[in-house]
């Protein structure tokens, strides 16, 4: 049974840094693609990130890019999200979602139940 | 980019009728198209994969259709645990939402 964990969100004053995680279980973590998408208070689904199952292909939405940085450890079946220079409307709660394809098909299959950073002074 | 536009952004519907919610992208994509259900304070759910596959899993009440530009996703029968919010997703190339499509209760 797929299972996603996200943790690490919180309240964090703007200009800092965060980190999330996303724990695995349930099938061969190396073998798929991940995303990171946030969903602010209220609003829609918003494309954060995406890697490829080797890492050797990284995407990111204009909103974040240079800011955040996605990564993997698949020996820890683990995807990160290192989220720098917050501001308040990088508020939203974070979901990590499986991609059912190793390279990349921009599908989601598998969602994890979310984590909310809060960016506020 | 392409940009995702979804219509209605809302609509009331009874237990039982046909709902129909389309989509329509800045530039083709083929049917490179996914719907996704999501209820209040959970995570979203794969519905539909490029553009007419239902996922594992859904019941077939669920479907889609298009290519290219327009793209529409009905459900028959409106069912109580269908009234949520549906995206769909261009899964082309930046993988953008639409802005959704909540379905209420009439």
């Amino acid at each position: 049974q797929v299972h996603l964990v996200e943790s690490g969100g919180g309240v964090v004053q703007p200009g800092r840094s965060l980190r999330l995680s996303c724990v695995a279980s349930g099938f061969s973590f190396s073998n798929f693609a991940m995303h990171w998408v946030r969903q602010a208070p209220g609003k829609g689904l918003e494309w954060v990130a995406l890697i490829s199952f080797d890492g050797s292909d990284i995407k990111y939405a204009d909103a974040v890019k240079g800011r955040y940085t996605i990564s993997r450890d698949n020996s820890k079946h683990a995807l990160y999200l290192q989220m720098n220079s917050l501001r308040p409307e990088d508020t939203a709660v974070f979901y990590c979602a499986r991609d059912p394809s190793n390279i990349v098909s921009n599908e989601m299959d598998y969602w994890g139940q979310g984590t909310l950073v809060t960016v506020s002074s | 980019d392409i940009q995702m536009t979804q219509s209605p952004s809302s609509l009331s519907a009874s237990v039982g009728d046909r709902v129909i919610i389309t989509c329509r992208a800045s530039q083709s994509i083929g049917k490179f198209l996914n719907w996704y259900q999501q209820k209040p304070g959970k995570a979203p759910r794969l519905l539909i994969y490029v553009a007419s596959s239902l996922q594992s899993g859904v019941p077939s009440r669920f479907s889609g259709s298009g290519s290219g530009t327009d793209f529409t996703l009905t459900i028959n029968y409106l069912q109580p645990e269908d009234f949520a919010t549906y995206y769909c997703q261009n899964s082309y190339n930046t993988p953008f939402f639409g802005g959704g499509t909540k379905v209420e209760i009439k």
